[in-house]
């Protein structure tokens, strides 16, 4: 079974532009969670989709946003990029809403460098 | 605010030793909590997810422990390997006021070098 794909693994972005950025589940799983992940602050929950639906948000600005489409495969917007948002961005998923109890399978991520 | 403490930031241990390696949380309400290994440059990868009533959880090499009285987990790597040099991460999931709502809280890890 193929894990979880991100694309593109690698970007590279101008201060105010914007950016989408691609996660494909495992197949059968449902639910898929972005993260991002910087040297200084760690690993931070970004949101989570289940069924085409938000079930949870971190604590990041409406500059990041996100959706999820009927066959699961999600997608995550970042506008009016800043410099701070050069990160590694991870995506998860799993068979149903993930962060209860049930296993996570993390992507490769996605290597984001703001100029 | 809920907050999740890894120590020691960074270990370095010879190859067939082993190591425990420290999480202390203040997370609240409790549903679950997780460890991680991540391999530099990669996704992480799920060692163990325990659950409240859970003390111990084990995965090959790996034993996760929780005592959820003293907000305490460690994670204990039996004869250690070369290719158990990583970032070892330590997640607490908190329960949201409304039904169905979980929000993780991430550990800033501990670096794991395993020398030959």
């Amino acid at each position: 079974k193929a894990g979880v794909t991100q694309t593109p693994r690698y970007l590279i972005k101008t201060r105010g532009q914007q950016v989408t950025l691609s996660c494909s589940p495992i197949s059968g799983h449902r639910s898929v969670s972005w993260y991002q992940q910087t040297p200084g602050q760690g690993l931070q929950f970004l949101f989570e989709y289940f069924s085409e639906t938000q079930r949870n948000k971190g604590n990041f600005p409406g500059r990041f946003s996100g959706r999820q489409f009927s066959n699961s495969r999600s997608e995550m917007n970042v506008s009016t990029l800043e410099l701070g948002d050069s990160a590694l961005y991870l995506c998860a998923s799993s068979l149903e809403a993930g962060q209860r109890s049930y296993e996570q399978y993390f992507g490769p991520g996605t290597r984001l460098t703001v100029t | 605010k809920n907050q999740v403490e890894q120590s020691p930031q960074s270990l370095i241990i010879l190859e067939g030793k082993n190591c425990t390696l420290q999480c202390n949380y203040t997370v609240s309400p409790f549903s679950n909590l997780r460890w991680y290994k991540q391999d530099t440059g990669r996704g992480p990868v799920s060692l163990t997810i325990m659950t409240f009533s859970e003390n111990t959880k084990s995965n090959g090499r790996y034993t996760a422990t929780l005592d959820a009285d003293t907000k305490q987990s460690s994670l204990h790597i039996t004869a250690s390997q070369l290719s158990d040099s990583a970032s070892y991460i330590c997640v607490v999931i908190s329960e949201g006021a409304s039904g169905g709502s979980y929000i993780p809280t991430f550990g800033r890890g501990t670096s794991l070098i395993v020398h030959p």
